[in-house]
Order: structure tokens, then sequence, then C-alpha cells
């Protein structure tokens, strides 16, 4: 009965790899996002998808790829981990398109480290 | 761009003793004020929000102001108790998105 899910929870790579972060929501929601929280546990906004399509691209660095099949999956592809990559990610959900008004469910994160 | 900016970063209270945090935001088209509880390596969770229409609203022992004209709202806590130890976070809405505050890490002390 989760509302949104990520996986995995935990993720240990080594730099330059390729990795992928999945997010589901079973809340019928439009809208999903990434967020990636860092040490200092800044939360800043990286893409939003509203019905598959993307709204929002926080000036993220193309090693970042987000993939959204359906509505209620959004996926997160890196390219050439680097070291300042290792943050949590939190996929998160809403309501309505465009999202800004609407509460954000968010996700258990996934724990990335890179070494 | 647009930012949130929150204060205090750290705040250390006794149990039973009220905590207040504080936030102030530039976009003022923002209309939509909410706040996150994120205990220790968990999601953040929304506890309360506020729309722009209303300036105070209230559940149990917290509370929510904001004031549009000067663009601040702040979160209350009355009569804290350990369990109310996380990092707070408020948020404002901008063109498609939410703009998090920095947060602030509540202590409740026993």
């Amino acid at each position: 009965d989760t509302a949104v899910s990520q996986t995995p929870k935990y993720l240990v790579t080594q730099m330059g790899n390729d990795k992928s972060i999945k997010c589901e929501q079973n809340l019928g929601h439009d809208t999903m996002y990434w967020y990636k929280q860092d040490s200092k546990k800044f939360l800043k906004i990286m893409f939003s998808y509203n019905n598959k399509e993307l709204i929002i691209n926080e000036t993220v660095p193309n090693r970042f790829s987000p993939k959204s099949p359906d509505k209620a999956h959004l996926n997160l592809h890196i390219n050439s981990l680097e070291l300042g990559d290792s943050a949590v990610y939190f996929c998160a959900s809403s309501q309505v398109g465009g999202g800004n008004t609407d509460t954000q469910y968010f996700g258990p994160g996934t724990r990335l480290t890179v070494l | 761009g647009e930012n949130v900016e929150q204060h205090p970063s750290t705040l250390s209270v006794q149990e039973g003793d009220s905590a207040v945090i504080k936030c102030t935001y530039s976009d003022s088209a923002s209309n939509y004020f909410p706040w996150y509880k994120q205990e220790l390596g968990k999601r953040p969770q929304l506890i309360i929000d506020i729309r722009s229409n209303v300036g105070e609203k209230k559940d149990q022992r917290i509370a929510v102001t904001l004031n549009k004209t000067a663009k601040h709202f702040s979160l209350h806590i009355t009569e804290t108790q350990p369990e109310d130890s996380a990092v707070y976070f408020c948020a404002a809405s901008s063109t498609d998105k939410l703009i998090f505050g920095t947060g602030t890490r509540l202590q409740v002390f026993p």
C-alpha cells in the first residue's frame, strides 16, 4: 500500500559507472518529481513530469536523464557518475499538472554513494 | 531566481516549550506554503500547509501564519515533545514547482 516507492534504497558505485533509480506512485497523480538532497540537507528540484511530459529541467547536467514510461513511473538514469553526485535522491508526486499548489508526497529516498 | 530563506538553521528547546521557525520568500506570485518534517533517514512529510487566502491555520499543536505583504510565513509548535525533533522545511510555490527553504534542525530536550 506504499504511495510513492523507490528502488534501490541504497546504491554504492564507482566513479564513471552508469546507474538508474526507479520510482512508482500508486496515488493516481499526474505529476512526478526528482529532488536531490545533499549532505547539508538542501532539497533541490531536478525534474518534473506531468503525464509523461517534461515540465521542469533545473539546469541539471545532461548526464542525468529522466524517463517516464507512464504517469505512474518516473525513472532517473545517471551516466558517468561523479563524486559530487553522492546524495539522497527523492522522488515525489502530486495530484494535478503544474504541481506547485498541490501537496507533494515523497518517496523513501535513494542514498547514492559514488566512490 | 526565486528563493526562500529559512531561520534559524538550528533550534534547541526544552520539552514543553514553544518553537518558532520563520521563512521569507521572494516570488510575489507564490500562493501555497507547505511545511515538511523530515526525521533522520526518512522522507520529508507534509505537516501543515497554508494558502494565500488565509492568514493563519492551526492543527493541534502546530500553527502556521502568513503575512503576504511582508512575504513571510512562520511555523509555530507549542508544547514541544522529544518526537518533534527533526529537520523542518518550509516551501513556497513558484511557477510549476516548490522552492524549499534550507531547513531547520529542531532538537527537543527532555
